[in-house]
C-alpha cells in the first residue's frame, strides 16, 4: 500500500497570501496519478486537481499542482477567504484496490 | 444538475447490519464506476469500495472486506453498501462519489450519511 504523507499539518496563512502544500509517497506514484481535494468543515470533498496538474471543472486557476514520482505540490497563489479549508491529496493507481488518502492539510486563517 | 445524496445511516449496535443507499441524477448513471469512501469523526479520508459501471470488478479496502458489500443498480440509478457485522471503528460518515470519467479521482461527491455504530 501507497502511504501519503501531507505537510505541513497546518499552514496558518493570511489572504492574499501564497500556499504551498506538500504530498509525498511512500513509493512511486504510476503516471501522475494523484488527486487533490478540498474539505470545508461539514462539507464532502470537493476535487481540486487531478493527474497531478490538471483543474478540475470549475476550479480557479489560483489552484495548480505540479509533482512526480514521489512529491508533488498544491499551489494557491493568492487565498481567498474561501480557500481556508482543509486539503487531502490521493493517489489512485492502475486498480482501484489501495486507493490511498494523505493525512490533510488544514490551511487556517493567521 | 449533476447530484448524489445518500440515506440510510443510523445508530446500530455493534454486531449489527445497516445498508446504505446513494441516489444519483443528473448524469449517465451507467456509465460510470462509484466509490463509497467514509470519514470517523475528527479524522481524514479512507476508501472503502469499489464498482465498475457494469458491477463487473468489485473492490474492498481490507478493513471491511468479508462484511461489506457493495452493489448498484443502473436501473434505478442507484449505488448500495451493505454493512454487516459492524464494528465501534465503522462509525463514520460515509460518502458516495463518482469515478471521473478522465481517470480515478472522485469528481462527483454526495453530501454523507452518518453511521454510529454503539451500544
Amino acid at each position: 500500500e501507497i502511504v501519503l504523507t501531507q505537510s505541513p499539518g497546518t499552514l496558518s496563512l493570511s489572504p492574499g497570501e501564497r500556499a504551498t502544500l506538500s504530498c509525498r509517497a511512500s513509493q512511486s506514484v504510476s503516471s501522475s496519478y494523484l488527486a487533490w481535494y478540498q474539505q470545508k468543515p461539514g462539507q464532502a470533498p470537493r476535487l481540486l486537481i487531478y493527474g497531478a496538474s490538471s483543474r478540475a471543472t470549475g476550479i480557479p486557476d489560483r489552484f495548480s499542482g505540479s509533482g512526480s514520482g514521489t512529491d508533488f505540490t498544491l499551489t494557491i497563489s493568492r487565498l481567498e477567504p474561501e480557500d481556508f479549508a482543509v486539503y487531502y491529496c490521493q493517489q489512485y493507481g492502475s486498480s482501484p484496490v489501495g486507493i490511498t488518502f494523505g493525512p490533510g492539510t488544514k490551511v487556517d486563517i493567521k | 444538475e449533476v447530484q448524489l445524496v445518500e440515506s440510510g445511516g443510523g445508530l446500530v449496535q455493534p454486531g449489527g447490519s445497516l445498508r446504505l443507499s446513494c441516489a444519483a441524477s443528473g448524469f449517465t448513471f451507467s456509465s460510470y464506476s462509484m466509490n463509497w469512501v467514509r470519514q470517523a469523526p475528527g479524522k481524514g479520508l479512507e476508501w472503502v469500495s469499489y464498482i465498475s459501471s457494469s458491477s463487473s470488478t468489485i473492490y474492498y479496502a481490507d478493513s471491511v472486506k468479508g462484511r461489506f458489500t457493495i452493489s448498484r443498480d443502473n436501473a434505478k440509478n442507484s449505488l448500495y453498501l451493505q454493512m454487516n457485522s459492524l464494528r465501534d471503528e465503522d462509525t463514520a460518515v460515509y460518502y458516495c462519489a463518482r469515478v471521473a470519467a478522465s481517470g480515478r479521482s472522485m469528481d462527483v461527491w454526495g453530501q454523507g450519511t452518518t453511521v454510529t455504530v454503539s451500544s
